[in-house]
């Protein structure tokens, strides 16, 4: 079983607070991702992380930066929530090499800006 | 660009029937595949993967997929459902060249299996 926790698992926040999604891993992965995902659509990579210190935005633009300071530790903030945030975000990571492997998902968190 | 594309949005069917969930992908290069499984308020579960081999993959809780290149195509298959198999079904792909995958997902829109007493 995977070894990949999000806090908190629910949010309900007033627009222009700062907030931050936890997520850490037990598994020692390089690779680390947070996607976002809408109900009933696809998930939308929005930042990646190859290592510590490595960070890069994802396919899907968003006002949410990321930090990885510790291999284990790869936190996702907004600085000023808006509705338009509202979502369900979802971390995973997966080992590092030249191939891909599977990767493996967090419980996410669900985000309401109100 | 990538894409995945899950061709249905809804599969209804009825308890101990076969399932078919259909995924085709655009490519131009060599890629992994794979199928998740997302229970409600919960995070993705892998089901199945195929890296290379074999194109017939049998994964977790009776699921098996069949990669077809010349399709572009990875369909997901049950003989026989059950109650608990209800759940949201996503498509991935791995897109790599010259022997690097940079791990990143492209992610079909979910296809929606319910199954009905």
């Amino acid at each position: 079983e995977a070894d990949i926790y999000q806090t908190p698992r629910y949010l309900v926040i007033g627009t222009g607070k700062k907030i931050t999604l936890e997520c850490s891993q037990t598994m020692g992965h390089d690779k680390m991702y947070w996607y976002q995902q809408d109900p009933g659509m696809e998930l939308h990579l929005i930042h990646y992380s190859y290592g510590v210190n490595s960070t890069e935005k994802g396919d899907l633009s968003s006002e949410s930066t990321v930090s990885r300071i510790r291999t284990e530790h790869f936190p996702l903030t907004l600085e000023s929530a808006r509705p338009s945030h509202t979502s369900q975000y979802l971390c995973a990571s997966t080992r590092g090499g030249t191939g891909s492997y599977e990767q493996y998902f967090g419980p996410g968190t669900r985000l309401t800006v109100t | 660009a990538q894409s995945v594309t899950q061709l249905d949005s809804q599969v209804p069917v009825f308890e101990e029937a076969p399932v078919e969930l259909r995924c085709n992908y655009s490519s131009s290069v060599s890629v992994y595949l794979f199928w998740y499984v997302q229970y409600p308020n919960q995070g993705l579960q892998l089901l199945l993967k195929y890296l290379s081999g074999s194109t017939l993959v049998k994964g977790i809780n009776g699921f098996e997929a069949e990669f077809n290149k010349s399709q572009t195509s990875f369909h997901l298959r049950k003989p026989s459902v059950h109650i608990s198999d209800t759940a949201e079904y996503f498509c991935a792909v791995s897109y790599f060249a010259g022997g690097t995958s940079y791990g990143k997902l492209t992610f079909g829109q979910g296809t929606i299996l319910t199954v009905h007493p």
